[in-house]
């Protein structure tokens, strides 16, 4: 069964430093979403993107985040300059159309120091 | 405004009992999808199930349905004959547009 794949599945890095998340969405989906959760928290919504430009941003996603589809499979979410309050777990998710299923990948869990 | 409410920030029941695990909603657009996920220790989400707003019968997936009332704007969980991997936390959510909106979570946890 087609899966959302996300590496790497952890990553530790300084305070101030860029980290670059990436994912490969289901290879038939159009739409892409990054979401966040802090530990014990809900999960945030970030952007959508579709047809290779973002769609819709929250108020998180300021000029500190980027996302790039840098080829037909990769979908990649970059945070320069991480801080402290960067630290949760990353969800990249996918669907097909507007208003189908989303499913989501295992997650990448960023620690900042 | 909050979008999507889940009022039980924690659950417990007992083992091959069912379980409801509610949740309300909040939104103008007519057309929108509800959604569960369920999200286990290790921490991926897991879709359960998928109701549509213009659907005229409750979703049900194995042993999971979703209670719809349109007109009280709640798209319950139930989970019928409870299993001990059924505890995690279930999250609501709802899409409109472009843009999917989470609750909050309910930790079900469910007892031997």
């Amino acid at each position: 069964e087609p899966e959302v794949t996300q590496t790497p599945s952890h990553q530790v890095t300084q305070m101030g430093q860029e980290v670059i998340l990436r994912c490969v969405p289901i290879s038939n989906h159009l739409y892409f979403y990054w979401y966040r959760q802090i530990l014990g928290q809900k999960v945030e919504f970030l952007v959508s993107f579709y047809n290779n430009e973002i769609s819709e941003k929250s108020e998180i996603f300021d000029d500190q985040f980027s996302v790039e589809r840098p080829d037909g499979s990769n979908f990649t979410l970059k945070i320069r300059s991480t801080k402290l309050e960067d630290s949760a777990m990353y969800f990249c998710a996918s669907i097909f159309g507007a208003g189908e299923t989303q499913y989501f990948g295992p997650g990448t869990r960023l620690l900042v120091l | 405004a909050q979008k999507i409410t889940q009022t039980q920030p924690g659950m417990f029941v007992q083992e091959k009992e069912a379980v409801t695990l509610d949740c309300t909603y909040d939104t103008s657009d007519p057309s929108y999808g509800l959604f569960w996920y369920k999200q286990p220790s290790s921490g991926e989400m897991i879709f359960l199930i998928y109701q549509g707003s213009y659907d005229q019968q409750n979703a049900t997936e194995g042993r999971y349905s979703l209670n719809f009332q349109k007109a009280r704007k709640s798209a319950n969980l139930v989970i019928s004959a409870s299993q001990l991997g059924d505890s995690a936390m279930y999250f609501c959510a709802m899409n409109t547009g472009n843009q999917f909106y989470f609750g909050t979570g309910t930790s079900l946890t469910v007892i031997p």
